[in-house]
């Protein structure tokens, strides 16, 4: 039971241009989202994060955005950089703390063309 | 990433052989916690440990796996008789006490293949 889902296994985009990676999720009692970045033979990092008492959390040429009531999130990353190509994963949770209540996505993977 | 190491990075099994994979978290870290990946899937949680405690293992399968955190040296995740199954990708996350999941350190992974 996927509770977490990026539809979208895979995103290409132009240098410069703004990369926009979707997440879907079921469960209403999720309050926390977050989105973390993977590189090959790396393990996933903290990207940002937003609780669901606001829609947006923005930092530096990362953003986030949050519809509860479609109960979907969107990361937004402008202006898209090489460097930037990476799997992408969503994830929520009821709480802000507790790993052992952290539900993923499958991920997106960026490929950002130079 | 972050100084959490796993290793070994690959490791290859045959059916019905014992897996050990290893985790030392980042110094300072008493939290781990066990993922795995399978193939097409999300990360999904399998066990958080702390030191020579179990606190939540409602994602490890019943039989065949275990994990332990002792008080001195790494976490191990321990498969016993490994099926086909059970290839994918082990990762280990640690964080601080009471510290958020923005504090979670990942390390690189376990690739367990099992043929």
């Amino acid at each position: 039971d996927q509770q977490v889902k990026q539809n979208s296994p895979s995103l290409s985009v132009q240098e410069g241009r703004i990369s926009i990676l979707n997440c879907d999720y079921t469960n209403s009692m999720f309050d926390y989202f977050l989105w973390y970045k993977k590189y090959p033979a790396e393990g996933p990092t903290f990207l940002i994060s937003i609780s669901s008492i606001k829609d947006k959390n923005e930092d530096g040429r990362f953003t986030v955005f949050l519809n509860k009531s479609a109960k979907h999130l969107s990361l937004h990353i402008v202006p898209s950089q090489p460097g930037d190509s990476a799997v992408y994963f969503c994830a929520a949770s009821v709480v802000v703390t507790g790993a052992n209540n952290l539900f993923f996505g499958t991920g997106t993977r960026l490929t950002v063309i130079p | 990433n972050a100084g959490v190491m796993q290793n070994p990075r690959h490791l290859v099994r045959r059916r019905g052989q014992e897996a050990r994979l290893r985790c030392s978290p980042m110094k300072g870290h008493s939290h781990v916690y066990w993922y795995r990946q399978l193939p097409e899937e999300g990360l999904k949680f399998m066990v958080y440990l702390q030191k020579e405690n179990i606190i939540d293992e409602s994602g490890m399968p019943k039989e065949r796996f275990s994990a332990e955190f002792p008080k001195e040296g790494p976490s191990i995740l321990r498969i016993q008789q490994v099926v086909r199954g059970d290839s994918a990708a082990y990762f280990c996350a640690s964080s601080p006490p009471e510290g958020t999941n923005e504090k979670l350190f990942f390390g690189s992974g376990t690739q367990l293949s099992v043929l």
